[in-house]
């Protein structure tokens, strides 16, 4: 059975532009969760999303942005890319959203800005 | 809101030594999680403790849990060059996202 998986697992772009990141969750899983990670630093949570809705928000600006779609697959948008954007992008499924249900994680999409 | 702090950040270890990694969290967490990152990969899910006094063990790692002191600890037994990685500790904070420690970054010298 397939994990999580994202693509690309590595881009490059240039400040000002817009990126759009994919992730296909666990077959079966309803809910998936976008982190951001900067290097040398520990996954901070950007979105969650559940049966195509937004359920939970982390603290970063409108630049970010997130769908869910029927098939439960999931796209993160950054638009106006900054230098400080740069880092590795995961992924999360999980059966539903609920702190009882464990979220297994993708391989990541390293994401360079220059 | 939950805070999660681990220390050491840093772990210089020979071979064949003990040691142990701390995380100390601020508020009530339904659960504590373990996971493991080698260096430019996804995380590894080590362990899930579940309740007070919980304790998991795999291989050379043991993960316990101890609610009342918020505090869990990642104890490591005659370390091999293997276990080389970041690992890093997480709860659930309100809105069902995990809350990251910053990682301890575990380097074992043959």
């Amino acid at each position: 059975d397939a994990g999580v998986t994202q693509s690309p697992t590595h881009l490059i772009k240039t400040r000002g532009q817009q990126v759009t990141l994919r992730c296909s969750p666990i077959s079966g899983h309803k809910s998936v969760s976008w982190y951001q990670q900067v290097l040398g630093q520990g996954p901070q949570f950007i979105f969650q999303y559940y049966e195509k809705e937004e359920r939970g928000r982390g603290n970063f600006p409108d630049r970010f942005s997130a769908r869910q779609f029927p098939n439960y697959s999931s796209e993160l948008n950054v638009n106006a890319l900054l230098l400080g954007d740069s880092a590795l992008y995961l992924c999360a499924s999980s059966l539903f959203v609920s702190q009882r249900t464990e979220a297994f994680f993708g391989q990541g999409t390293r994401l360079t800005v220059v | 809101e939950l805070k999660v702090e681990q220390n050491p950040l840093f772990l210089s270890m020979q071979e064949g030594k003990n040691y142990t990694i701390y995380c100390n969290y601020s508020t009530t967490s339904d659960r504590l999680y373990w996971y493991r990152q080698d260096p430019g990969k996804s995380l590894e899910s080590l362990f899930v403790l579940l309740s007070n006094g919980a304790v998991k063990q795999e291989g050379r790692l043991m993960a316990s849990l101890d609610t009342k002191a918020r505090l869990s600890t990642l104890h490591i037994t005659a370390a091999v060059h293997d276990l080389s990685a970041t690992y890093f500790c997480a709860g659930y904070n309100a809105g069902n996202m995990l809350t990251f420690g910053g990682g301890t970054r575990l380097m074992v010298k043959p």
